[in-house]
């Protein structure tokens, strides 16, 4: 079974600092990780992924995150948060399945203020 | 090049009531799946396609119905909607289905059940 945690439901930044959202994930399997940004009334569009190759993953604007095994963590950054970044974030695992039947965190909604 | 559709985008229902959610993607898509979103809980797999004609249920089957005829083409099917069906529902296809590949979400259906 795989579940996956998002550590915070809400994460509150002022634009220009630094953003970070937390994804922790429990697989019995390799993970296929994503992380997956939704806007106000619009559908799912991926930021970025990890399937095995580099642990550290680069994404559309600006936004990595770095797989860590040890501490089973796939947590979302980016150097300076714009305000067109606030949305609701989610974190999602795939891995392990036979076909990618994800599994999302609860999703975390970051907001930015001016 | 359309991606996913999905149809309507807004419905409410009155207990007991039926109707099919649409879903088309026009990308030769093997992979479909529809997922439910209600707040704080994410993404829950409703039922998945690996291709025309196979189906299987995901997390949360209980109240739909789906049929998967052609490729092109997934709807989700509710016979007799309840008040605990009003959630936000979302389409989404990748290529093969595999646990690594990006798979595109439609842009939502909100249903409102009365």
């Amino acid at each position: 079974a795989q579940s996956v945690t998002q550590l915070d439901s809400h994460v509150s930044v002022s634009e220009g600092t630094p953003v970070l959202l937390r994804c922790n994930y429990s697989s019995s399997y390799s993970p296929s990780l994503f992380w997956y940004v939704q806007h106000p009334n619009k559908g799912l569009q991926l930021l970025l992924k990890y399937t095995s190759a580099a642990t550290l993953v680069k994404g559309i604007n600006g936004f990595e995150a770095e797989f860590k095994k040890s501490e089973t963590s796939f947590h979302l950054t980016k150097p300076s948060a714009h305000m067109s970044d606030a949305a609701e974030y989610f974190c999602g695992n795939a891995g392990g399945t036979s076909y990618g039947k994800l599994t999302f965190g609860q999703g975390t909604i970051l907001t930015v203020h001016p | 090049n359309a991606g996913v559709t999905q149809t309507p985008k807004f419905q409410v229902l009155k207990t007991g009531q039926s109707m099919t959610l649409q879903c088309a993607q026009d990308m030769n898509h093997e992979y479909m799946s529809w997922y439910r979103q209600d707040p704080g809980m994410g993404l829950r797999l409703i039922h998945y396609s690996v291709g025309a004609g196979i189906t299987d249920q995901g997390e949360v089957p209980n109240g739909y119905n789906v049929s998967r005829s052609t490729t092109e083409d997934f709807p989700l099917r509710l016979l007799s909607a309840a008040p605990s069906q009003t959630s936000v529902y979302f389409c989404a296809s990748s290529y093969a289905g595999l646990a690594e590949e990006t798979q595109y979400f439609g842009p939502g259906t909100r249903l409102l059940v009365l």
